[in-house]
């Protein structure tokens, strides 16, 4: 079992439309969350981050963390094409010093005009 | 604001050859890490250092070694390339205990390709 799990997609949303992006983790001593975003050959791009339970909005993204079922979401309203991405889940799986942050596998996004 | 630099942003070369990536991370970050991206792959830790020290180690080859200078950039050095180590190579810093939450950011990458 992989320390972050993603569906791989990829997952296709009309655009205008809610998105929905899920991850679990396995280590229940994970402390801060991320969501980055990743176009085809550039790197990582940080979209939002989380520490806390409970829901995180910034403008379009909002991330939901419930620690208690070890799941992290990534929801994006009004859904535009370039929006189109691999998203990846990220986990810091110990708030120890020079932590290294494990990601899942990405799920590919594909907004539809 | 300053990110995290990278260089060569491409390189080429042969199988058996020596390959050096080179690091600058944001400024006041004292952390680095090295990631592999191969493609279609999520990207695999290599390799970080905290204050100039190595603070984990992760699925790096024997053939790789990394380190961090006084300066905190880092360099990445690879030799008997194979073809396999044909990837994009992640840099990214973060600054311990900061308010952001230990929030890595990533450079534009690298891009190796090994012929």
């Amino acid at each position: 079992q992989k320390e972050v799990e993603q569906n791989s997609g990829p997952l296709s949303v009309p655009e205008g439309a809610i998105a929905s992006l899920n991850c679990t983790y396995s280590d229940r001593g994970s402390q801060s969350f991320f969501w980055y975003r990743q176009y085809s050959g550039k790197s990582p791009e940080l979209i939002m981050s989380i520490y806390s339970n409970g829901d995180k909005e910034d403008g379009r993204f909002t991330a939901q963390l419930n620690k208690a079922s070890q799941y992290v979401s990534l929801l994006i309203r009004d859904s535009q094409p370039s929006d189109s991405a691999t998203y990846l889940c990220a986990v810091i799986s110990r708030y120890s010093s020079a932590s290294k942050i494990i990601f899942g596998s990405g799920t590919r996004l594909s907004i539809r005009p | 604001a300053a990110g995290v630099i990278q260089s060569p942003r491409h390189l080429i070369k042969e199988k058996r050859e020596t390959a050096t990536l080179k690091c600058y991370p944001i400024p006041r970050h004292d952390t680095v890490y090295w990631y592999q991206q191969g493609p279609g792959q999520d990207p695999q830790f290599l390799i970080s250092f905290y204050e100039k020290m190595q603070s984990d180690k992760g699925s790096i080859p024997d053939r790789f070694s990394a380190q961090q200078f006084s300066d905190y950039h880092s360099e990445l050095n690879m030799s008997s390339l194979e073809l396999g180590d044909s990837a994009l190579y992640f840099c990214a810093s973060s600054q311990w205990g900061a308010s952001s939450g230990n929030t890595i950011y990533f450079g534009e990458g690298s891009w190796l390709t090994v012929v």
